[in-house]
Parts: structure tokens; C-alpha cells; sequence
């Protein structure tokens, strides 16, 4: 069965980076029929994708937060990774990882696995 | 403000049925048949319900179904338990620039 697991700090301080990596257990990262990607969901409030990475490092980014996300893959572990620059507590949120597949070799919202989600608050 | 519209809230008693609409536009729900729908209670992870528009995932009763006409989709719900409480969440593929967006959620109280 497979299995996400987000890891990372619960709290970082404003302008600062967030830094998540999601360990992928169960299954390869690097099957070609997969995107893997990053959702969130501030408190109280619905789902923001994120953006999604292929094994091979492709990567698609939402347009409203593309110049402040960096998502990589390191297939070696089994993991992919978030990175979100100059955050404010408008970034505090749960934050999933989820596999999704492709269409046209795009991503395809069908987000058949998640992890648990971990919340980071942005504070100082 | 989120790219797909929800209604807020919807209801229904124990065995009825209920639909819940996922409106957006010819960019997104109404170009392409690749909207998926989530359920989610809360505390917990979304859970993949209904994707390509009508397809069922393994697992997933048959009381669930999707269907999509012109810039609106819809997830049918079917008599009614007490466990399908929860948010539900759809999302439809965007076009190669904006990719994935999701509707705002629609909380469904069951009498």
C-alpha cells in the first residue's frame, strides 16, 4: 500500500523559507505514470494546489505562487520536497503531499493517495 | 476567492439524495473532463471520490456519482448515511498555465 509522509519544521518566521519533504513509502517515485505534488489548506479554508514535480524533475507551479516555490525530487530516497520563500502568515496551513497522474504528460487532478498533512504556523 | 464555485452548505435526511455543483468555465470544467471530487472530515486527509469527471476509484461506493454539464460539475450523492458528513472539495484541470484548481468546498450536514 502506498504511503506519504510530510516532514519538516511546524513553525517558521516571517520572510523566512519553508522547507517540507514528503518521504514516499510502499512504491516508486519513479514510476512514469505519476506526478507528485504539494496541496494546502489554510485553517478553516479549502485546498490550494501548490504544484507538482515529475521523477525526471519537471515541475508545474500554481501561477499565484510560482515565483515563490521551488519543488524537487530526489528519487535516490524516494522523497520530493517544497521550498516557499519570504512566507507570511498568510502561508500558515496544513500542508499534503499527493499523487496525482497525468494527461497529455501534464498534470491531472486526480489525487488518488495523500499523507497525513502537517501544519505550519508562520510567526515570530 | 477560489476558481471553481461551491455552494457553502447543503443537507439532506438519512436515504435521500443530495448534489453538490462545482461551477467554472469553458477554461477549466467546461474545456476539458478531468474534474475530480474529495471528500474530507474533518481533522483528516482528502480522500479521492469521484475523478474523470464520473470514474469511481476502487473502494468508493456506487451511492457516488459525477457527472458535468457545459461549466458545471456535479457529485451526486445517493442515499444518504451519517458518514458521508464532511466537506467536499472538487477540482478540475486548468489549461497548461494554470494546471489544477479547486472549488471553494461545500460543507453537507446530514439531518
Amino acid at each position: 500500500q502506498l504511503q506519504l509522509q510530510e516532514s519538516g519544521p511546524g513553525l517558521v518566521k516571517p520572510s523566512e523559507t519553508l522547507s517540507l519533504t514528503c518521504t514516499v513509502s510502499g512504491g516508486s517515485i519513479s514510476s512514469s505514470s505519476y506526478y507528485w505534488g504539494w496541496i494546502r489548506q489554510p485553517p478553516g479554508k479549502g485546498l490550494e494546489w501548490i504544484g507538482s514535480i515529475y521523477y525526471s524533475g519537471s515541475t508545474y507551479y500554481n501561477p499565484s505562487l510560482k515565483s515563490r516555490v521551488t519543488i524537487s525530487v530526489d528519487t535516490s530516497k524516494n522523497q520530493f520536497s517544497l521550498k516557499l520563500s519570504s512566507v507570511t502568515a498568510a502561508d500558515t496551513a496544513v500542508y499534503y503531499c499527493a499523487r496525482h497522474g497525468m494527461v497529455r504528460g501534464v498534470p491531472r487532478p486526480n489525487f488518488d493517495y495523500w499523507g497525513q498533512g502537517t501544519l505550519v504556523t508562520v510567526s515570530s | 476567492q477560489s476558481a471553481l464555485t461551491q455552494p457553502r452548505s447543503v443537507s439532506g435526511s438519512p436515504g435521500q439524495s443530495v448534489t453538490i455543483s462545482c461551477t467554472g468555465t469553458s477554461s477549466d470544467v467546461g474545456g476539458y473532463n478531468y474534474v475530480s471530487w474529495y471528500q474530507q472530515h474533518p481533522g483528516k486527509a482528502p480522500k479521492l471520490m469521484i475523478y474523470d469527471v464520473s470514474k469511481r476509484p476502487s473502494g468508493v461506493p456506487d451511492r457516488f456519482s459525477g457527472s458535468k454539464s457545459g461549466n458545471t460539475a456535479s457529485l451526486t450523492i445517493s442515499g444518504l448515511q451519517a458518514e458521508d458528513e464532511a466537506d467536499y472539495y472538487c477540482c478540475s484541470y486548468a489549461g497548461s498555465y494554470t494546471f489544477e484548481v479547486f472549488g471553494g468546498g461545500t460543507k453537507l450536514t446530514v439531518l
